[in-house]
């Protein structure tokens, strides 16, 4: 199986920030790469896919980039709404994994 | 509004069977490919199961092999996961998601509001 390493794990942050989150996996992945957002009690939302294309309706401050085996998710002014937690998750092989998270919270 | 709708978890005990149920009422299911994730609070995000428009592909995460099966009923507009053998590590919150590109390569674009089971004595 591909394991999905996140880091860090969690990070403060405040409004305006620019953050990175790093998504590593164990093997190449040629970008088949997705991010999502998962606020508390709420389900997972589809971010980006393919390491970089934003999925329709995600704001623009959103972007990824990577390539090989390593990842990122960078928002480039953090807004109130955007504290929770991110996984990655590659589709490159079966079974589909998730790194571990990375949660944001307000410093 | 597009949104999935899961259904049939509960409080069950070890070894027992649960069915859980996925509907959609503002697209066809059967024009996608399905998944199954499971959440816990100690192991996070864990994929279950696929299968594809057709059911000719099914897959499944070894840890649930020869114990849950996915499938589907086109006319009812609904994907089921049958979950048998249940252990207390079944326990989570389960979610259907719905795959736009096949295995999960475009990402899982909808997300049902998950449906809670619990495998306890």
């Amino acid at each position: 199986d591909i394991q999905m390493t996140q880091s860090p794990s969690s990070l403060s942050a405040s409004v305006g920030d620019r953050i990175t989150i790093t998504c590593r996996a164990s093997q190449r992945i040629y970008n088949y790469l997705n991010w999502y957002q998962q606020k508390p009690e709420k389900a997972p939302k589809l971010l980006i896919y393919s390491a970089s294309t934003l999925q329709s309706g995600v704001p623009s401050r959103f972007s990824g980039s990577g390539s090989g085996t390593d990842y990122t998710l960078t928002i480039s002014s953090l807004q109130p709404e955007d504290f929770a937690t991110y996984y990655c998750q590659q589709s490159y092989l079966t079974p589909l994994t998730f790194g571990g998270g990375t949660k944001v919270d307000s410093k | 509004e597009v949104q999935l709708v899961e259904s049939g978890g509960g409080l069950v005990q070890p070894g027992g069977s649960l069915r859980l149920s996925c509907t959609a009422s503002t697209f066809i299911l059967s024009d996608f490919w399905m998944h199954w994730v499971r959440q816990t609070p100690g192991k996070g995000l864990v994929w279950v199961a696929h299968v594809n428009p057709d059911e000719t592909t099914r897959r499944y995460a070894d840890s649930v092999k020869g114990r849950f099966t996915i499938s589907r009923d086109t006319a009812k507009n609904t994907v089921y996961l049958q979950m048998s053998s249940l252990r207390g590590d079944d326990t989570a919150v389960y979610y259907c998601t719905r795959d736009p590109g096949g295995y999960g390569q475009h990402g899982m674009d909808v997300w049902g509001q998950g449906t809670t089971v619990s495998v306890s004595s």
